[in-house]
């Protein structure tokens, strides 16, 4: 069964700083989709990054970035130059075509 | 905003009572997939519905069950309401088909509460 774990309940960073979020996945399909979704205090889900699991290289949208490591099963999303709108829950998913594994998800606080 | 809105924001019922929850897709998406998040924890996956019919369930009990109408909106329905199915109730819309993988767009949510 497809799993996703995330060590990290809560992260602090300052801001302007950079922060990687860990999360590893355990899927035995060889093809899949990784997924960033952050989820602020409202509730709604926004769709940050994606990774698919044959493309070369790592994923990169504006400051959010996929550390891709398929070997260790490893897809850390690292978000450069923090802002103090970044605290929010952000959750790591693996699937695709709407069967979404979500983690547990790390609550990321940044301070002023 | 996504353009995806569900309805209604909040709702209280009793154990035994029977909900209904409503989602508007974003326009041209053809694909409803809907999500329950408990306190605390990540979204699981309940069932998906592609050109109204049902295409993909999680590990939820029959109760919740579902409709996807021909604008593509979609309902979830629960019956006999247990304490534990107060949660967040996510639904997100997607382009489904022959496509690498179909980005999901969520709406802001229902949150329910049994009491």
């Amino acid at each position: 069964a497809q799993k996703i774990t995330q060590t990290q309940p809560g992260m602090f960073v300052q801001e302007k700083e950079a922060v990687t979020l860990d999360c590893t996945y355990d899927t035995s399909d060889p093809s899949y989709g990784l997924f960033w979704y952050k989820q602020p205090s409202s509730g709604e889900m926004i769709f940050l990054i994606y990774q698919g699991s044959y493309d070369q290289q790592n994923a990169t949208e504006g400051r959010y970035s996929l550390n891709f490591q398929k070997a260790r099963k490893s897809a850390n999303l690292v978000i450069s130059a923090s802002q103090l709108g970044d605290s929010a829950m952000y959750f790591c998913a693996e699937g695709s075509q709407g069967n979404l594994i979500f983690g547990k998800g790390t609550k990321l606080s940044v301070k002023p | 905003e996504t353009g995806v809105t569900q309805s209604p924001t909040h709702l209280i019922k009793t154990r035994g009572q029977q909900v209904t929850l409503r989602c508007s897709s974003q326009s041209g998406h053809n694909t409803v997939s809907w999500y329950q998040q408990a306190l605390g924890q990540g979204p699981q996956f309940i069932f998906q519905y592609y050109r109204e019919e049902e295409n993909g369930r999680g590990n939820f009990p029959p109760r919740f069950s579902g409709l996807q109408f021909p604008n593509y909106s979609s309902e979830l329905n629960v019956n006999a309401l247990e304490l534990d199915d107060s949660a967040l109730y996510l639904c997100a819309s997607s382009l489904g088909g022959e496509v690498p993988y179909n980005e999901q767009f969520f709406g802001p949510g229902t949150r329910l509460t049994v009491l």
